[in-house]
């Protein structure tokens, strides 16, 4: 079965753009989280979703949002780019909101901000 | 200003070694710890989890130990291969399993197998 899709892979945008990511779950599953991963900070939770709605919310500013739709594609979006949001974006997905079985990342948005 | 990464502890085996990644922890009410391996280009990938209520789990070739005396987990590779040279992190979700989704992940260890 297909495993999590994360479109495009790779992304340049220039200062404070705004830029939005897709996020396709493995069928089935319901949940979709979001990480941000940079060699400064690491590997770092942004937020998580389930039947479109957000159930938690890491430690980011307002400028990071993000959405779930009813079949549970997830996207987020990063408004007023800033040189430091140049970071590797992944997601996870899961059957439900807070399963770790079987939570699965995708290979990630590699986005460069310049 | 300059910018400081992460300074991930390296470790170098060669091929047919066992290798042991440590990772510790502050929260002594954490009670859910998970290993991860992660490929050049890719997401983290799922190895081996293992309960508070465990000292020791077992998989395919890699073994975690878990002290919560002193707060530490290890990962141990049986046989190493070439294959296995990827970033390795622990993760944990909040204590009490009320945000599971909301992983938090060490700083990760550069695993190096030489053929």
């Amino acid at each position: 079965k297909a495993g999590v899709t994360q479109t495009p892979r790779y992304l340049i945008k220039t200062r404070g753009q705004q830029v939005t990511l897709s996020c396709s779950p493995i069928s089935g599953h319901r949940s979709v989280s979001w990480y941000q991963q940079t060699p400064g900070q690491g590997l770092q939770f942004l937020f998580e979703y389930f039947s479109e709605t957000q159930r938690n919310k890491g430690n980011f500013p307002g400028r990071f949002s993000g959405r779930q739709f009813s079949n549970s594609r997830s996207e987020m979006n990063v408004s007023t780019l800033e040189l430091g949001d140049s970071a590797l974006y992944l997601c996870a997905s899961s059957l439900a909101q807070g399963e770790l079985t079987g939570y699965t990342f995708g290979s990630g948005t590699r986005l460069t901000v310049v | 200003g300059e910018s400081v990464g992460l300074h991930l502890p390296t470790l170098s085996v060669q091929e047919g070694d066992n290798s042991i990644i440590n990772c510790a922890y502050s929260n002594s009410a954490s009670d859910y710890f998970i290993w991860y391996k992660q490929e050049s280009g890719k997401g983290p990938q799922f190895i081996i989890d293992i309960r508070s209520n465990m000292d020791k789990r077992q998989g395919q070739r890699v073994t975690v130990l878990l002290n919560k005396t002193v707060k530490h987990l290890s990962l141990q590779i049986a046989a190493t291969q070439p294959g296995d040279s990827a970033v390795y992190f622990c993760a944990e979700p909040p204590a009490g399993g009320t945000s599971y989704g909301k992983l938090t992940f060490g700083q990760g260890t550069i695993l190096t197998v030489h053929p």
